[in-house]
């Protein structure tokens, strides 16, 4: 079975900085997948970064990029350049290799993104 | 190409009564998942069909069930409603069941109140 916990339930930041968001995993797999999924009010789920767990190289998506660090089962989110847009519910994901669509979330980090 | 779409966006159902949610897939997606957000939690995996078939189950009781029909459309019936059913439900849409190199999209959720 796979766990992911987010310890930190809100997290706010003032516009243009940056932000990391915390997530550890427990797993007995190797081979998996790690998300991060954003949330904003208007409820529908956003893919925001994907991490395969073979590679060892931290994947990143314009201003979002992550911190895997596999021997730890820690995956964190950093946010640069803060935007308003940005404020929503982060949710951390994990997914067994071959099931990359069966997805274990976290309960989630409130961000908000203030001027 | 037009995204996932879920209907109901809305509903209010009693103890004991029986609701059918509906997905329409991306198009070109054969796959369906359901999951159940409870207010303040992150999603949980419900069940997911791929080709019309069930291809795997999170921990929810029978009285979940599920189909999908040959445009790759899916429905979500829930029997005997209790009160602790009440949350916004989510169906996402990939490509294939393992996901490995393409993107899950959700839906916006339909919230259901049970009372």
């Amino acid at each position: 079975a796979q766990t992911v916990t987010q310890s930190q339930p809100e997290m706010s930041v003032q516009e243009a900085e940056t932000v990391t968001l915390s997530c550890t995993y427990d797993t007995s797999e190797n081979n998996y997948y790690l998300f991060w999924y954003k949330q904003p009010p208007s409820r529908q789920m956003i893919l925001v970064i994907r991490q395969e767990a073979y590679k060892q190289q931290n994947a990143t998506e314009n201003r979002f990029s992550v911190n895997f660090q596999k021997a730890a089962k820690s995956f964190s989110l950093k946010i640069s350049d803060s935007q308003l847009g940005d404020t929503a519910m982060y949710f951390c994901a994990s997914a067994i290799h071959g099931t990359a669509s069966k997805l274990t979330f976290g309960t989630g980090t409130r961000l908000q993104v203030t001027l | 190409e037009t995204g996932v779409t879920q209907s109901p966006t809305h509903l209010i159902k009693t103890r004991g009564q029986q609701v059918t949610l509906r997905c329409s897939s991306q198009s070109g997606h054969n796959t369906v998942s359901w999951y159940q957000q409870a207010l303040g939690q992150g999603p949980q995996f419900i069940f997911q069909y791929y080709r019309e078939e069930e291809n795997g189950r999170g921990n929810f009781p029978p009285r979940f069930s599920g189909l999908q029909f040959p445009n790759y459309s899916s429905e979500l019936n829930v029997n005997a409603l209790e009160l602790d059913d009440s949350a916004l439900y989510l169906c996402a849409s990939s490509l294939s069941p393992s996901g490995s190199t393409d993107t899950q999209y959700f839906g916006p959720g339909t919230r259901l109140t049970v009372l």
